[in-house]
């Protein structure tokens, strides 16, 4: 079965300090896509980022970007120049490729970013 | 604006009751998925649907059920309801059951009481 683990429950930055997210997958597959999903107050899920195992190269938008290590089964998500808005949790997920397959979350790491 | 849309946005209803949520999703999207986010599971998998057929069931308890009907609309429905299915429903929709890139819609909250 696979699984996404968040280990920091909570973290907390500076504006305009750059900010590392951790997550760790389990899985057996080796093709499989992850994710990275903001939910700020407003409760709504945003798509922030995507990775797709098959790519060395680590996503980047914006000032989001990945450090993808297939081997470690490591995908840790990086903000730049934090922002205020960039307050949330934000949510790790993972899906095999197969058709029929949902997105496994890990449990989310709330971020604070305070001026 | 992710484009898919939810309504009710917030429900209130008492145990034993049956609600219906509904979900349109993105424009062009065929497949529908079902998410539960409660404070203690987190976000959970509960069932998707692909251009009106059932394709996956995930953690989805008997007492719920869900159809996706011939506009591409779903429709969650929860019957028996318990204070613990007091949740925030979220629909999520992509253009093929193997697409992976998954939009979500702002939710239903749900309060059992």
């Amino acid at each position: 079965a696979q699984t996404v683990t968040q280990s920091q429950p909570e973290m907390s930055v500076q504006e305009a300090e750059t900010v590392t997210l951790s997550c760790t997958y389990d899985t057996s597959e080796n093709n499989y896509y992850l994710f990275w999903y903001k939910q700020p107050p407003s409760r709504q899920m945003i798509l922030v980022i995507r990775q797709e195992a098959y790519k060395q190269q680590n996503a980047t938008e914006n000032r989001f970007s990945v450090n993808f290590q297939k081997a470690a089964k490591s995908f840790s998500l990086k903000i730049s120049d934090s922002q205020l808005g960039d307050t949330a949790m934000y949510f790790c997920a993972f899906t095999i490729n197969q058709a029929g397959t949902a997105l496994i979350f890990g449990k989310g790491t709330t971020l604070s970013v305070s001026s | 604006d992710s484009g898919v849309t939810q309504t009710p946005k917030h429900l209130i209803t008492a145990t034993g009751q049956r609600v219906t949520l509904r979900c349109s999703p993105r424009s062009g999207d065929l497949s529908v998925y079902w998410y539960q986010q409660s404070l203690d599971q987190g976000l959970q998998f509960l069932i998707q649907y692909y251009n009106g057929e059932e394709r996956a069931k995930g953690n989805i308890l008997e007492r719920f059920s869900a159809q996706q009907f011939p506009d591409l609309h779903s429709e969650l429905n929860l019957s028996s309801l318990e204070l613990g299915d007091s949740a925030l429903y979220f629909c999520a929709s992509s253009v093929e059951a193997g697409n992976y890139e998954q939009y979500f819609g702002p939710g239903t909250r749900l309060t059992v009481t």
